[in-house]
């Protein structure tokens, strides 16, 4: 069975501050896509990212990294110089290459303080 | 690009009554999936679509939950009759490939709240 864990429920931090989003799964594919995804208060899921089990580099967008590793089955995200806009849920998600489902975790909630 | 309508956004009911909720994915996207997300929680799939097809519903409770996607694009989810732990937000997603063999990236709608009294 596919499980994600998102141990971190809340998060608050001042504005500027970095922050590192904590991601672990469970999965016995050796071939399976992680995704990141935002929820802001309006409810709609906001995709942000997919990495497949293939590719451990490390990506950045902006202000946004991902940090892929293998080992440690994790899959961690990392806001530097945080903004109020970034405040949302978070949820990350293991995706299953045989059925193409995804299965998320439970989501961490960031707030950003000016 | 539109992206995934979805309707009602809100809606109250009693326990035992029906409700539908409707969903028009992104123009062109084969598959599509409806979530259910219990609040502090992530989204669970109830299930996905591929074009007209079923490729997996073993989350939904067939018992009074029930969905359908005529003509392989929009699509609606029926609970009849409701309980109180139907209260969620329910999201509908749609992705342009197959669904199987890889994984498509997912776009999400706004979602319908339902409460459930």
């Amino acid at each position: 069975a596919q499980k994600v864990t998102q141990a971190q429920t809340e998060i608050s931090v001042v504005e500027k501050e970095d922050v590192t989003l904590d991601c672990v799964y469970e999965t016995r594919d050796t071939t399976y896509y992680l995704f990141w995804y935002k929820q802001p208060p309006s409810g709609e899921l906001v995709f942000l990212i997919r990495r497949n089990s293939f590719d451990e580099q490390n990506e950045i967008s902006g202000r946004y990294s991902w940090n892929f590793q293998k080992s440690t089955s994790s899959f961690n995200f990392t806001i530097t110089a945080s903004q109020v806009v970034d405040s949302a849920v978070y949820f990350c998600a293991l995706g299953d290459t045989n059925a193409g489902k995804s299965t998320f975790g439970d989501g961490t909630t960031l707030t950003v303080k000016p | 690009e539109a992206g995934v309508a979805q309707s009602p956004r809100y809606k109250i009911i009693e326990k035992r009554q029906s409700v539908a909720f409707w969903c028009n994915p992104i123009s062109g996207h084969a598959t599509l999936y409806w979530y259910q997300q219990i609040l502090g929680q992530g989204p669970k799939l109830l299930i996905q679509f591929q074009n007209n097809g079923v490729v997996d519903d073993s989350q939904l409770p067939k018992d009074r939950f029930s969905a359908e996607r005529l003509k392989g694009v929009d699509s609606t989810l029926k609970i009849q009759p409701a309980k109180l732990e139907d209260s969620a937000v329910y999201l509908c997603a749609s992705s342009f490939g197959s669904g199987t063999g890889t994984q498509e990236t997912q776009y999400f709608g706004p979602g319908t709240r339902l409460l459930v009294l």
